[in-house]
């Protein structure tokens, strides 16, 4: 099965600019995660959508970051305006409802991620 | 926040066993442990889990003591391609839409 697509890998813009991930979910995963890695931390949760509805956006710095998933499968994160501490790489994550117990993990599958640079 | 305590960095010789300590002293009777390594430039990737069992799979085993506050990873046989940040977490088994939650992690560098 092909695994969690996130685009673009790597994107560099200057203080103040806008900036757009995207995120593919394994298909038919109705849970999607965004996930914040700053540089020698662990990746910190932005965001959680089940389905097209936000389940937890606590973490989500609402003044500048925001997402959507309008119809249930791929998102996008979006950042603007971006300062120089947005710098790091974000993660998107996918996860079946219940999840599917004859699997290890029970399908919780990350990309490979986005690394920002705001200079 | 994490519930989870792990030394920041640990060295192990290529062929050698790496093993990974993770303190969970607050655990709940219905917390799992679970191991994921991250390589760099890529995401997370899932290694094993375990409740009080020890457990084997193809990449590892993990010795959770009788009290279940402390854990042990272990990497039979390090090579290279183990080189990674490991991350120790405790959560509910999986029943819907949990998000994992990281610490820092133990850095693991595999020295030939």
């Amino acid at each position: 099965e092909a695994g969690v697509a996130q685009s673009p890998r790597y994107k560099i813009i200057e203080k103040r600019q806008s900036v757009a991930f995207w995120c593919n979910p394994i298909s038919g995963h109705a849970t999607l995660y965004w996930y914040q890695q700053i540089l020698g931390q662990g990746p910190k949760l932005l965001i959680q959508f089940q389905n097209n509805g936000v389940v937890d956006d606590s973490q989500l710095p609402k003044d500048r970051f925001s997402a959507e998933r309008l119809k249930g499968v791929d998102s996008t994160l979006k950042i603007q305006p971006a300062k120089l501490e947005d710098s790091a790489v974000y993660l998107c994550a996918s996860s079946p409802i219940g999840g599917q117990v004859r699997l290890a993990n029970y399908g919780y599958t990350f990309g490979s991620g986005t690394r920002l640079t705001v200079v | 926040d994490a519930k989870t305590t792990q030394p920041p960095s640990m060295d192990c010789a290529e062929g050698r066993a790496a093993n990974l300590p993770c303190n969970h002293s607050t655990i709940s009777g219905n917390e799992y442990v679970y191991w994921y390594r991250q390589i760099h430039s890529q995401g997370p990737q899932y290694i094993i889990h375990g409740l009080k069992n020890n457990e084997t799979n193809e990449m590892a085993s993990l010795i959770i003591t009788e009290d279940r506050k402390s854990s042990t990873l272990i990497l039979p046989h390090a090579t290279l391609r183990d080189t990674a940040v490991y991350y120790c977490i405790v959560r509910v088994l999986y029943s819907g839409n949990t998000p994992l939650v990281f610490g820092k992690g133990t850095r693991l560098s595999v020295i030939a």
